[in-house]
């Protein structure tokens, strides 16, 4: 079954770090570029980060550069997120998502986790 | 960074109507763009990309059509199962960005 799993989400304090997976199935990983895109409660859909399918190239929005770091290990199937630095307005479900061959669209997504920066 | 505008922010339909959902781009993104669904509690899915292409396993119902600045997700006569909140998201320009939603509401 092609499918995104994350895990990794929790509570942390303010300033605190957090390292979210997504381990994927069903389909061949490492040809395709993966995606982080996160919601807070109630809001809309905000793009975080982008790895490529070899994991050389990464992409990340303003408000996360300097404190998010996307990798990913294709022998595992698994992308990761490496949260640092967390804040108040980081509080979200995080997403994991898979693009579209040669597109940064993306037509799977994970069930989400949910990071929660609170004191 | 591109912004993308959606409007209206919520539309009032009754099953068997006709949607017409806009997204407006602060600067051209050529075709590069693709709409979203999502229902409460799950994951977004994708609809629409590059403009106007369907994804894998969308009813007929849904079209996109639009380039350059202005864009439009039409759904020609409403299911039951289509209301929910719509985005639209540009690929043209890093970074990518997300509209703010269009709430898709039973009248």
């Amino acid at each position: 079954e092609v499918q995104l799993l994350e895990s990794g989400g929790g509570l942390v304090q303010p300033g605190g770090s957090l390292r979210l997976s997504c381990a994927a199935s069903g389909f061949t990983f490492s040809s395709f570029g993966m995606g982080w895109v996160r919601q807070a409660p109630g809001k809309g859909l905000e793009w975080v980060s982008a790895v490529s399918g070899s994991g050389d190239s990464t992409y990340y929005a303003d408000s996360v550069k300097g404190r998010f770091t996307s990798s990913r290990d294709n022998s595992k199937n698994t992308l990761y997120l490496q949260m640092n630095s967390l804040r108040g307005d980081d509080t979200a479900v995080y997403y994991c998502a898979k693009s579209e061959l040669g597109r940064w669209y993306f037509d799977l997504w994970g069930r989400g986790t949910l990071a929660t920066v609170s004191s | 960074e591109i912004v993308l505008t959606q409007s209206p922010a919520t539309l009032s339909l009754s099953p068997g109507e006709r949607a017409t959902l806009s997204c407006r781009a602060s600067q051209g993104v050529f075709i590069y763009l693709a709409w979203y669904q999502q229902k409460l509690g799950q994951a977004p899915r994708l609809l629409i990309y590059d403009a106007s292409n369907r994804a894998t396993g969308i009813p007929a119902r849904f079209s996109g059509s639009g380039s350059g600045t202005d864009f439009t997700l039409t759904i020609s006569s409403l299911e039951p199962e289509d209301f929910a909140v719509y985005y639209c998201q540009q690929r043209a320009i890093w970074p990518i960005t997300f509209g703010q939603g269009t709430r898709l509401e039973i009248k």
